[in-house]
């Protein structure tokens, strides 16, 4: 298993375009975070999964932010409407069940909004 | 408010010893993480304290106060490779999930 992979790896488009973007965890991990972070910013939790289930969503997410991880293995993450404050980092990370157990960090999708 | 607190940046010298800082103060505690990050990668998972004390990995050392909402990163015998940001996060609470991130403090290694 060579860890968390995310694709794209660079995205630009156009304001109010749609982007989706993949994440696959690490194959045991049951537990998968999305995260967005700026320069200089440490992460923002935007939302978690266990297995297929959604079980937090930061207030903070607007309605167009969606994520669904159907079959419990991978993870999308979908911005509608993009706008020019949506351009950061956007990080998945996966764990195993535990409240002390590290989370892996895929390298990102960084976004571009123009 | 949730709110944690670290140093923006900090410079050390190599082979020297470096402390960060990190003041929190959440509506729970569950749980403080360090993670280091390079620039332009991804978080790496350095410690994690649940318990007041000092838990010790090589050359980095991690020690937590609940009762004062302080821990620190201690890196000893700096080498180049060390340059990079440093992450505090917390979870602040039994089944909640999401961790609480300080922005980083930026360390810079000096020959």
């Amino acid at each position: 298993d060579t860890g968390v992979s995310q694709d794209p790896r660079h995205k630009i488009t156009k304001r109010g375009q749609n982007v989706t973007f993949r994440c696959d965890p690490i194959s045991e991990h049951n537990r998968l975070y999305w995260y967005r972070q700026t320069l200089g910013q440490g992460p923002e939790f935007l939302t978690y999964f266990q297995n297929e289930a959604q079980l937090e969503k930061s207030r903070l997410l607007s309605d167009r932010f969606s994520a669904e991880r159907p079959k419990g293995s991978f993870s999308t993450l979908e911005i509608q409407r993009t706008e020019q404050g949506d351009s950061a980092m956007y990080l998945c990370a996966s764990s195993l069940p535990g409240g002390g157990t590290e989370a892996f960090f895929g390298q990102g999708t960084r976004l571009t909004v123009v | 408010g949730q709110n944690i607190d670290q140093p923006t940046e900090m410079t050390a010298t190599e082979g020297a010893i470096v402390q960060i800082n990190c003041t929190y103060q959440t509506s729970g505690f569950n749980g403080l993480f360090w993670y280091q990050q390079h620039a332009g990668e991804a978080p790496t998972f350095l410690s994690y304290n649940v318990l007041d004390g000092l838990e010790e990995k090589g050359r980095f050392s991690s020690f937590l106060s609940r009762s004062k909402g302080y821990s620190y990163l201690l890196l000893k015998e700096l080498q180049m490779k060390d340059s990079a940001s440093y992450l505090c996060a917390v979870r602040d609470g039994e089944g909640n999930y999401q961790l609480i991130w300080g922005a980083g403090t930026k360390l810079i290694i000096k020959p």
